[in-house]
């Protein structure tokens, strides 16, 4: 199974602040990687999907990049409402695994 | 607009099997490219993908649980039911119903989750 190392687990981060966290997978997976947005006690919301493509009314401040193996979510100037945790999730075979999370929290 | 909800026990007994429905609206399990698939999330870990049915009736379930693991889709009446037999304390989790799309295999929108408790 293609395993995803997702970094950092946290970071602290003021309003205003460019946020980035990675996602790797441990082989290929061309852009076939989503990025979901959680807050406390809701599902898991799709931001990203194949690695740069912006879900429908999802803020333009979010980006996704990157092919092969390194990925890369993007906040630019970070508002309020991004304080969550967000996770990488494998779209390129099952079984569809996600990243261990990475909490962004305010400093 | 799409939308899930899941149903079932909050509370079963270790040993026990665990049936876990999941009801939808605004779209159909019979339309090409179109799944639905079920995601746990213990408390405080990130999730981790069970199983998977496809609008064909193909199945998908995650190697390490597919022994306990069955989905089966009623189309007519927009339901998928996920069976997790021999349950464990270890398995106490938010389980969550989502559409999955096969255009880019991302599962958005999710239902609400439904938190599984198993305790004696």
């Amino acid at each position: 199974d293609i395993q995803m190392t997702q970094s950092p687990s946290s970071l602290s981060a003021s309003i205003g602040d460019r946020v980035t966290i990675t996602c790797r997978a441990s082989q290929s997976i061309s852009i076939y990687l989503n990025w979901f947005q959680q807050k406390p006690g809701k599902a898991p919301k799709l931001l990203i999907y194949a690695a740069s493509t912006l879900q429908s009314g999802v803020p333009s401040r979010f980006s996704g990049s990157g092919s092969g193996t390194d990925f890369t979510l993007t906040i630019t100037s970070l508002q309020p409402e991004d304080f969550a945790t967000y996770y990488c999730q494998l779209s390129y075979s099952s079984p569809w695994t996600f990243g261990q999370g990475t909490k962004v929290e305010i400093k | 607009q799409i939308t899930l909800k899941e149903s079932g026990p909050t509370l079963v007994k270790p040993t026990q099997t665990l049936t876990l429905t999941c009801s939808f609206s605004g779209f159909s399990l019979g339309t090409g490219g179109v799944g639905v698939g079920w995601i746990r999330q213990p408390p405080g870990k990130a999730p981790e993908w069970l199983a998977l049915i496809y609008w064909g009736d193909s199945k998908r379930y995650s190697p390490s649980l597919e022994s306990r693991l069955t989905i089966t889709k009623d189309t007519s009446n927009n339901q998928v039911v996920l069976t997790m037999t021999n349950m464990d304390p270890v398995d106490t989790a938010t389980y969550y119903c989502a559409h999955f799309s096969s255009s880019f295999n991302w599962f958005d929108p999710w239902g609400q989750g439904i938190l599984v408790t198993v305790s004696s």
